[in-house]
């Protein structure tokens, strides 16, 4: 059964810092997607990670993928409020998919 | 265009009652699917239609739950007889499977209370 864990949980931190949430699955996958939820909103789609080695970027944010140690990142650059929400993970499993239980990040003026 | 809606936004039943939660996908999206979220959890997979046919339905808890897409279109995830348990917010998403990903679009959700 494919778990995906991602850590930490909960992270704040003061806007301009760096930081890297970690997404570790249990078995083979080479698809993953990051999503990010805003309170009491649903998920919208970040990155799209097809292979081994991929990276994404989109402005303060990028992802990226290490198919081999089942791990995928998430970092942070000079972070901002407005980047305040949960993030999730989830791993194809396939056609269905298979989420962390999401990192709520609070960042702090 | 039109992104993944779902109605009603909000319900609030009774214990024992039965409810239909309805998702509209994206136009041209073939495949569809059900997650069911708790508070402070990720989503977790309830059901996969590709075109009108469930591909798979093993995520669905129990035999109170049924999910239908009788045009290829529409979905309806139908619950009898609730329990308190089954309070959640029910995700709708649907994907085009085009190429060799399957970037799910989802919907606002239907929060589902059961007294």
């Amino acid at each position: 059964e494919l778990k995906v864990e991602q850590n930490p949980l909960f992270l704040s931190m003061q806007e301009g810092k760096n930081y890297t949430i970690y997404c570790n699955y249990s078995t083979t996958s080479d698809r993953l997607y990051w999503y990010r939820q805003d309170p009491g909103k649903s998920l919208e789609s970040l990155f799209v990670l097809l292979s081994n080695g991929a990276v994404k970027q989109e402005g303060r944010l990028m992802a990226s993928l290490d198919t081999k140690a089942r791990l995928s990142t998430l970092h942070i650059t000079a972070a901002v409020h407005d980047l305040s929400a949960t993030y999730f993970c989830a791993v194809d499993n396939p056609q269905k998919l298979v989420f962390g239980q999401g990192t709520r990040l609070t960042i702090n003026p | 265009g039109a992104g993944v809606s779902q109605t009603p936004s909000n319900k609030v039943t009774e214990k024992g009652k039965y409810v239909e939660l309805r998702c509209d996908p994206i136009s041209g999206h073939t495949a569809l699917y059900w997650y069911r979220q708790s508070l402070g959890q990720g989503p977790e997979f309830l059901i996969y239609f590709q075109g009108t046919g469930a591909a798979d339905d093993s995520g669905l808890p129990n035999d109170r739950f049924f999910a239908v897409r009788p045009e290829g279109s529409v979905s309806t995830l139908k619950i009898q007889r609730t329990e308190r348990g089954d309070s959640a917010v029910y995700l709708c998403a649907s994907s085009s499977l085009a190429g060799s990903y399957n970037e799910q679009f989802f919907g606002p959700g239907t929060r589902l209370t059961v007294l």
